[in-house]
């Protein structure tokens, strides 16, 4: 059964990037019908949903973070990573990586839903 | 960016009794293939969220009958028709029909 988990540094200070790998397990990502990604949850609040990449390298990525984040996929690792560049407090967070299933509604239409999600990783971000 | 409302924040419950959250959006969910892009996703205590419900009523796999997901355009409902104690969780609505996709608060189930 595909697994994945999150790993990168759990503190980091003010204005440094934050540099963060999925890990895929017992799965490949090189399906096209998957699409992978990032969610993040602070302490307390609603989840919120960061990108998402597609095994074509393409990306979208939430209006709110677009100017700092970036996605990317190395299959051959089976790793997902991510950037988020100029961290604040307020990226202080959980980061989990999801993978995005689809189903088909015919004719042609795709529904994706995130089926399978890491534990998690804590990001803190203080001086 | 569609904007996700759940009522209640918290629902105390008796074991063996019915439960219901609402989640409403700021936009219809009803793609123009019939199908309402909405989907729930339950996070228990210490874990990671998990897909509950997919397209507004479709139970993902492994989940048990007692929760129905209902709904159409901008009102939606996640019915547990008996509460036990796993579900002790936080329910939360998502909507996938445009980026970016957005969470409801989520809605607290706790027992009395």
């Amino acid at each position: 059964q595909v697994q994945l988990q999150e790993s990168g540094p759990g503190l980091l200070k003010p204005s440094q990037t934050l540099s963060l790998t999925c890990t895929v397990s017992a799965g490949s990502m090189n399906r096209g019908s998957y699409y992978w990604n990032w969610v993040r949850q602070p302490a307390g609040r609603r989840l919120e949903w960061i990108g998402r990449v597609f095994t074509d390298g393409r990306a979208n990525y939430n209006p709110s973070l677009q100017s700092r984040v970036t996605m990317s996929l190395d299959t051959s690792k089976n790793h997902l990573s991510l950037k988020l560049t100029s961290v604040t407090a307020a990226d202080t967070a959980v980061y989990f990586c999801a993978r995005a299933e689809n189903v088909l509604i015919p004719p042609a239409d795709l529904h994706y839903y995130m089926d399978v999600w890491g534990k998690g990783t804590t990001v803190t971000v203080s001086s | 960016e569609i904007v996700m409302t759940q009522s209640p924040l918290s629902l105390p419950v008796t074991p063996g009794e019915p439960a219901s959250i609402s989640c409403r959006s700021s936009q219809s969910l009803l793609h123009k293939n019939g199908k309402n892009y909405l989907d729930w996703y339950v996070q228990k205590p210490g874990q990671s969220p998990q897909l509950l419900i997919y397209l507004g009523s479709s139970r993902a796999s492994g989940v048990p009958d007692r929760f129905t997901g209902s709904g159409s355009g901008t009102d939606f409902t996640l019915k547990i028709s008996r509460v036990e104690a796993e579900d002790v969780a936080i329910y939360y609505c998502m909507q996938a029909l445009q980026t970016p996709l957005t969470f409801g608060g989520g809605t607290n189930v706790e027992i009395k």
